[in-house]
């Protein structure tokens, strides 16, 4: 159980395009997802912490009309990447806790290049 | 500031061998701190966590160790395996907010 999905696995856009991203919870509903960003041999970044049905909150530094968060129901969580260049190439992850629980699931991982 | 520091960066060990990462935190409010193993492209998953009222959990070959006084815990990695070759994260999450604060990871490289 508790298994969170992501898609696409990986994306190649053009720089100027917009991308966006799924997260699902398979198996439960999802009071709180969290999106975070990787690079290469380094550490997760939380970005933002989204709610069903409330507007997400953006960690300090992360700009929120480039980041579109959408967390439309219980077992679905969008980020849309709005614009991108090359520098937003990254691993992008997202997570989801069930209730209270304090547990994190994180899903594969999307990988996008900006060319 | 680095509230979880996690050490050593990188680690090589015998087949076999006990692989042990350490970590510190600053915060006290801290009550939940969880162990992930990420394989490269691959999301984190979580191997064992604990609370502060316990000073070990052992799951399977791997053991977590909590000093509340130091405010330091660590990872233990019994027998370890090849398949154990994986990046590690240690992470500190106080409760009310549910946002998981990560160490820089550490890179387990297990040979056989």
């Amino acid at each position: 159980g508790a298994v969170v999905s992501q898609h696409p696995s990986r994306v190649i856009c053009k720089s100027g395009t917009s991308v966006k991203i799924e997260c699902r919870s398979l198996d439960f509903q999802a009071t709180t997802m969290f999106w975070y960003r990787q690079f290469p041999k380094q550490s997760l970044m939380l970005m933002a912490t989204s709610n069903e049905g409330s507007k997400a909150t953006y960690e300090q530094g992360v700009e929120k009309d480039k980041f579109l968060i959408n967390h439309a129901s219980l077992t679905l969580s969008t980020l849309t990447v709005t614009s991108a260049h090359p520098e937003d190439s990254s691993f992008y992850i997202c997570s989801a806790i069930m209730g209270s629980q304090e547990t994190q699931y994180f899903g594969p991982g999307t990988r996008l290049l900006v060319l | 500031q680095q509230q979880v520091k996690q050490s050593p960066q990188s680690l090589i060990v015998q087949k076999g061998g006990i692989s042990i990462i350490n970590c510190a935190y600053e915060n006290t409010a801290f009550d939940y701190f969880p162990w992930y193993q990420q394989f490269p492209g691959k999301g984190p998953a979580l191997l064992i966590a604990i609370r502060p009222d316990v000073s070990e959990k052992k799951e399977g070959r791997f053991t977590i160790s909590f000093n509340k006084s130091a405010k330091q815990f660590s990872l233990h990695i019994m027998d370890s395996q090849p398949g154990d070759s994986a990046t590690y994260f240690c992470a500190a999450l106080r409760g009310s907010n549910y946002k998981l604060t990560f160490g820089k990871g550490t890179l387990l490289t297990v040979n056989p």
